[in-house]
């Protein structure tokens, strides 16, 4: 079975640019996690869907930052425009409940650069 | 601020040795993971650790949750070239929040050397 998959594997933008992430999650996986870490610090979550809803997304830097999941399978993830700043590893993650516990199945990251 | 402090941040050792990282916290965790990371790859969870004083096994690796629930630590006997990583723990504060929301430390990285 497919883990989660990622697209692009990397990204170099200009400041101001749009750029939009893609997340694939497990099939079956209601629950979609995305997750950043920028140069030097650690991985933070940043939202999280059920299905196609948005259970918490606290973890959002700024309107700067949209998620989607339509349809409930996979996600998108939009900076725009984005800054110097947004640059660092994006990971998506699934998994099947949310409980205490349960496993997350991450995807290899999305590296983006903005110059 | 920190939540989660791991050290070392960097490990050298040659194949063969044992090595501990610890992952330490002011704040009570109702459980914490510990992921192992390689390049270009996601973290992989490598165990989950819910009870104060939980030891865990994994083959040779050994993993503790402290009493007080603050604190773990992962112990590698006989590293292995293939034990090469990043090495990452991630606690869940309160039962009660979402169990995605965990807070990361900031890693160990782990060279193993043949």
């Amino acid at each position: 079975e497919a883990g989660v998959t990622q697209f692009p594997s990397h990204s170099v933008i200009e400041k101001g640019q749009t750029v939009t992430l893609r997340c694939d999650p497990i099939s079956g996986h209601d629950n979609l996690y995305w997750y950043r870490r920028v140069m030097g610090k650690e991985i933070k979550f940043l939202l999280h869907f059920v299905k196609e809803s948005k259970q918490d997304e606290s973890g959002m830097p700024n309107n700067r930052f949209l998620a989607e999941r339509t349809g409930g399978t996979y996600s998108t993830l939009k900076v725009q425009p984005a800054e110097l700043e947004d640059s660092g590893v994006y990971f998506c993650a699934s998994s099947l409940g949310a409980v205490l516990g349960e496993t997350q199945y991450f995807g290899p990251g999305t590296r983006l650069l903005v110059l | 601020t920190q939540l989660l402090e791991q050290s070392p941040q960097f490990l050298s050792i040659q194949e063969g040795e044992n090595l501990t990282v610890y992952c330490n916290s002011s704040s009570v965790f109702s459980s914490l993971q510990w992921y192992r990371q390689e390049p270009g790859e996601g973290p992989v969870l490598l165990v989950t650790v819910v009870t104060g004083g939980e030891v865990k096994k994994l083959k040779r690796l050994t993993f503790q949750f402290g009493d007080a629930r603050k604190d773990s630590s992962l112990h590698i006997t006989a590293a292995q070239p293939g034990d090469t990583g990043l090495y990452l723990c991630a606690g869940l504060p309160d039962k009660n929040t979402n169990a995605g929301k965990s807070t990361f430390g900031d890693g160990t990285t782990l060279t193993v050397k043949p």
